[in-house]
């Protein structure tokens, strides 16, 4: 199994709504991302997870949560989001942790609309 | 402080034809180079790695990329498109911050 799979595909919420994100890989990665993406743009870091632990934060705001429950598994909860946080949300995982010749594994994203 | 760039936005060719996607880098150290694809509505799926050796850097699909150290530069090539190439392209590049710096993409479209 070489896949990151991302649930849901497609996801809208209204700005007070919450909701989360999914993420899951069983190829024994240690290392997992979340990356936003706006349309026809580079993805941008948000969080680094590297043997479960938080350690990397690209000063997300706190109205993005992300959890790591165990090293298969990534989530990210939502609340309280704005418009502009309308886009492709995107998983990574990488093999043993973050190193810089890894290569990252993505799974296909969420599509997020905030209305 | 690293960046990569891609002068354009966007390549057209013909199908059969040779492409080549552009990319230049700028690091204060070694770089590693990667270059991504990714296709509508898909996540990004990795084409190729530079990390040391060899310049000429063979991937998936056919692809291949050069590292050129005097030229800053690491371009995309295909001897021979197909429309099924037709797709987004990312170059990246890390080089000691362990942070991987994307380029805005280009836009490869094969033209049957």
């Amino acid at each position: 199994d070489t896949e990151v799979t991302q649930t849901p595909k497609h996801l809208v919420m209204g700005m007070t709504n919450k909701k989360s994100l999914k993420c899951e890989q069983h190829m024994g990665h240690r290392a997992m991302y979340w990356y936003k993406q706006k349309a026809k743009k580079p993805p941008e870091l948000m969080f680094v997870y590297s043997y479960e632990k938080l350690s990397i934060n690209e000063s997300v705001p706190s109205r993005f949560s992300p959890e790591c429950p165990n090293s298969s598994l990534l989530n990210l909860h939502l609340h309280a989001l704005q418009p502009e946080d309308s886009a492709l949300y995107l998983c990574a995982s990488s093999h043993i942790g973050w190193g810089g010749d890894e290569k990252l594994f993505f799974g296909s994203g969420t599509q997020l609309s905030v209305l | 402080a690293q960046s990569v760039a891609q002068p354009e936005d966007q390549v057209n060719v013909a199908e059969g034809n040779p492409l080549t996607v552009k990319c230049t880098y700028s690091v204060s150290g070694n770089p590693y180079l990667f270059w991504y694809v990714q296709y509508p509505n898909r996540g990004l799926q990795f084409l190729l790695k530079y990390i040391t050796g060899d310049n000429l850097v063979k991937g998936s699909y056919g692809f291949e990329a050069e590292f050129n150290k005097s030229q800053t530069s690491f371009h995309l090539k295909k001897p021979s498109a197909l429309v099924s190439d037709s797709a987004l392209y990312f170059c990246a590049v890390e080089a000691g911050s362990y942070q991987l710096t994307f380029g805005k993409g280009t836009k490869l479209s094969v033209i049957p």
